[in-house]
Formats: C-alpha cells, sequence, structure tokens
C-alpha cells in the first residue's frame, strides 16, 4: 500500500518540452523529498522541502510543497534527455521513516 | 569517498532458501535503512537500525530480520524466500536518525526468486 500517490506513472515528451510531476497523500508530512533513480543505481536526492507552501528550486526543476504539508509537485522547464529517469517522491513520516511513492517514469526524447 | 557499498549486486536463490545481503555505509554515517523496490515501484520501508538496534520497522513479517555491526555496517537476512520476495533490495545511510537528513543510496542487490 502506497501512502503517496504519483501521477502520471510515465511521461514521454520530446526535448524541449515542459512537464509537471504531481505526489499526493491524505496524510500530513513533516517533510517532503524528490530522488531521481536511474536505471542499476539507487534513488538519488534532489530536494527536501519543510515548510507548507516553500518553493525550491534546481536549475530547470522547481519543487514545491502543498500549504498543507500533504502534497508536491516537481516542474521541468525545457526537459532534456539527461532528465530521463524515474523520478519518487518519499514523506517523511512518525519520525525518520521514509514513505516513497511509486514513481513517475520520465522519458525524454531527442 | 567510497558511498553506500552492498553486496552481491546480484543473487539467485529458490523457494524455501534463506539469504543474506550485506551494506557498508557512507564514511561517517551511522544509520542504515532498508528498502524493497519491486519491479515498476517505489521502494518499500523494511527497517533501520542504528547504534546496533532496530529503531523503525515497516509492515514486513519477521522473516525478514537485520543486524548491524559495530562498524555501522549491516546485514538483511530473508528467511523462507517466497516468490513475492523477487526484488530490488537497496539499503541507505544517513548521519543521524533527523528527518531532514539526507539518504544516500546503494546500488542495491537484485534478488530472484524463482
Amino acid at each position: 500500500t502506497q501512502l503517496l500517490e504519483q501521477s502520471p506513472q510515465f511521461l514521454s515528451i520530446q526535448e524541449g518540452e515542459n512537464l509537471t510531476v504531481y505526489c499526493n497523500s491524505s496524510s500530513v508530512f513533516s517533510s517532503l523529498q524528490w530522488y531521481r533513480q536511474e536505471p542499476g543505481e539507487g534513488p538519488v536526492l534532489l530536494v527536501t522541502v519543510v515548510t507548507g507552501g516553500e518553493v525550491k528550486k534546481l536549475k530547470r526543476l522547481t519543487f514545491q510543497f502543498g500549504d498543507a504539508r500533504k502534497d508536491s509537485s516537481l516542474h521541468i522547464t525545457a526537459a532534456q534527455p539527461g532528465d530521463t529517469g524515474l523520478y519518487l517522491c518519499a514523506g517523511v513520516y512518525n519520525f525518520n521513516k521514509f514513505y516513497f511513492g511509486s514513481g513517475t517514469k520520465l522519458n525524454v526524447k531527442p | 569517498d567510497a558511498g553506500v557499498t552492498q553486496s552481491p549486486t546480484h543473487l539467485i536463490k529458490t523457494r524455501g532458501q534463506q539469504v543474506t545481503l550485506r551494506c557498508s555505509p557512507k564514511s561517517g554515517h551511522d544509520t542504515v535503512s532498508w528498502y524493497q523496490q519491486a519491479l515498476g515501484q517505489g521502494p518499500q520501508f523494511i527497517f533501520q537500525y542504528y547504534e546496533e538496534e532496530e529503531r523503525q520497522r515497516g509492515n514486513f513479517p519477521d522473516r525478514f530480520s537485520g543486524h548491524q555491526f559495530p562498524n555501522y555496517s549491516s546485514e538483511l537476512n530473508v528467511n523462507a524466500l517466497l516468490l513475492g520476495d523477487s526484488a530490488l533490495y537497496l539499503c541507505a545511510s544517513s548521519a543521524g536518525t533527523s528527518s531532514r537528513e539526507k539518504l544516500f543510496f546503494g546500488s542495491g542487490t537484485q534478488l530472484s526468486v524463482l
């Protein structure tokens, strides 16, 4: 059972397009993290958001934490083939227990 | 500076067997967590070890057990393997148990149960 629902599950776009990935839950989290995972590797942390309404930018990636700390979004501007991978959100709940969503598999075609 | 290392990288077992997976945390890290990632799914939390004790546990049966050694390395043991235990097993290390700590993941052990 996944506490966090991610959408869409799959996304295939052309280089240069914009996209948004969503992470939703009915639970309140103390913080939320986004990871990217490439085939044959473990997830790599991209960002941690802590405060409701918080927005963080990492180059072409923009992360937002919902006001109620139950949901988050990841927006990628002008996607590049190097952005291809599995994007995972993880909610931190009950002190240092990380719950991961099922992920969004992104494929950016050149 | 070595990151999180896991061994073996791949493993094939048959139903009913037992398996032990190993993890060495990143230098300076004292907390190790184990996750199970089934194909097409996100990682599922198994348990976390700190100061050689299990501190948190996810919704996994007692067939899944672990250990942390004084040097902070850790083992995951799974008894009486089932076909459904086939998955990528990830180890993550962090410094301390604060919820704001960054998790560093290893590349995982791919377990296939036949």
